[in-house]
């Protein structure tokens, strides 16, 4: 059974010190990793994925996220954190092949960065 | 573009009432998701369109029932609210392997 794992609940940074996400998943076959923001009182929005190719990602607002087979990782990063990228942060999964529809997503970890 | 709009914003239900939750993207896309969101466990896919006139299940489908009549429109059915659907519900739609997400409806089962 495909799954994602965030093995944090909360991640807290001081501002302007990089800041790491971590995400690790379970499918068959290669997947296609992504990520997600949740501002407070809103929809999530789309910060990056991985597909196929380069291991390293970026994405928007500074956000990057290397993908890792051996270690089955896809862990978020940024170098320099900011008072504004505190918010939750979701990382989903879908097998290749797999309907657009079963996206899994994990349980979110919440990133607080204190100025 | 507005993008995914969801209505109402807020509902509180009686156990036993029916609702819709109402669900439009103006994107012109296939894919649309029906989700909910429970504190600490992230979101769960209740059900899920590939294009007008067709639905599938997700993970969790019992208690709702969906219907696309439209590309547009999406809405979501709960007949008997339980307390156990006390939650956050998002809607989405996608292009390709992105989603797009509404900006959630919060409701409540007393």
């Amino acid at each position: 059974a495909q799954s994602v794992a965030q093995p944090e609940d909360q991640v807290n940074v001081a501002e302007g010190n990089p800041l790491t996400v971590k995400c690790t998943y379970s499918v068959s076959g290669n997947p296609y990793l992504f990520w997600y923001v949740q501002y407070p009182n809103r929809g999530l929005q789309f910060l990056l994925k991985y597909i196929t190719g380069d291991n390293l990602v970026k994405g928007s607002y500074g956000f990057e996220a290397e993908f890792n087979k051996s270690q089955t990782s896809f862990h978020l990063k940024k170098p320099s954190a900011l008072v504004s990228d505190s918010a939750l942060y979701f990382c989903a999964v879908r097998a290749v092949g797999g309907s657009q529809g079963n996206l899994i997503f994990g349980k979110g970890t919440k990133l607080s960065v204190k100025p | 573009n507005a993008g995914v709009t969801q209505t109402p914003k807020f509902r509180i239900l009686k156990i036993g009432q029916s609702m819709t939750l109402q669900c439009t993207q103006d994107m012109n896309h296939n894919y649309m998701y029906w989700y909910r969101q429970d504190p600490g466990m992230g979101l769960k896919l209740i059900y899920y369109s590939v294009g007008a006139g067709i639905t599938d299940k997700g993970e969790v489908p019992n208690g709702y029932n969906v219907s696309r009549s439209t590309t547009e429109d999406f809405p979501l059915r709960l007949e008997l609210a339980a307390p156990s659907q006390t939650s956050v519900y998002f809607c989405a739609s996608s292009w390709g392997n992105e989603q797009f997400f509404g900006p959630g409806t919060r409701l409540t089962v007393l």
